[in-house]
């Protein structure tokens, strides 16, 4: 088994372009998240998805949106990059609320 | 609002030492609580996940604590080793969520 696939792994965007963070996971579960994480920040969570076709608001979800159109992918989508979008981002998935997420391997992002 | 708290500080033990961690959390009751590890540059990785109705769990050299009354949680590895090196977090459900928040994670280092 694949677990989370994130895609891509990094990406270099001009202020203002727009982007899409995809995230697979085959494992079937119905929880999925997106986090950010900054140096000492910790990981902070951007949107998170409870099952196909819904979506919540996290921490800190201001310029971002998601989709949840699969059970097995969830998207995450900059409209308008912006220099303090720059992070590494992670997406994660878990079977139900009290088990272990499994995390993607993270997408550097940069805006320049 | 719900808050965790790890040493941000890095903590460097010699090779064989017990390497104790400690995740503070405020202002709520977690059902369980989770530790993960994450190396530079990868996702965490899930490690245990301890109840609250559980003072004690342990996975071959890891051990976990669960003080319900102090709001704390230790986490130890003994007969530690360099390739424990790594970021470790803490991870508790928010009240009434599907959400998981995160600690800031403490580094450890172990000296051969």
């Amino acid at each position: 088994n694949a677990g989370v696939t994130q895609t891509p792994k990094f990406r270099v965007l001009k202020t203002g372009q727009s982007m899409t963070l995809l995230c697979a996971q085959d494992m079937n579960h119905e929880y999925m998240y997106w986090y950010r994480q900054d140096p000492g920040m910790g990981l902070r969570l951007i949107h998170y998805s409870v099952g196909e076709g819904t979506t919540a608001k996290g921490e800190v979800p201001d310029g971002y949106n998601v989709s949840r159109l699969k059970k097995q992918n969830f998207l995450l989508g900059l409209e308008s990059a912006a220099p303090s979008q720059t992070s590494v981002y992670f997406c994660a998935s878990s079977g139900v609320m009290n088990t272990e997420a499994f995390f993607g391997q993270g997408t550097r992002l940069t805006v320049v | 609002s719900q808050k965790i708290e790890q040493n941000s500080e890095a903590l460097n033990i010699q090779e064989g030492k017990t390497a104790t961690l400690t995740c503070n959390y405020t202002n709520y009751s977690p059902a369980y609580l989770q530790w993960y590890r994450q190396d530079p540059g990868r996702g965490p990785v899930f490690l245990l996940l301890i109840r609250e109705n559980e003072k004690e769990k342990r996975k071959e050299r890891l051990k976990v604590t669960f003080d319900t009354t102090l709001k704390q949680s230790l986490f130890h590895i003994t007969a530690s080793q360099p390739a424990d090196s790594a970021t470790y977090l803490c991870a508790l459900p928010t009240s009434g969520t599907y959400k998981y928040i995160f600690g800031t994670g403490t580094r450890l280092k172990v000296l051969a």
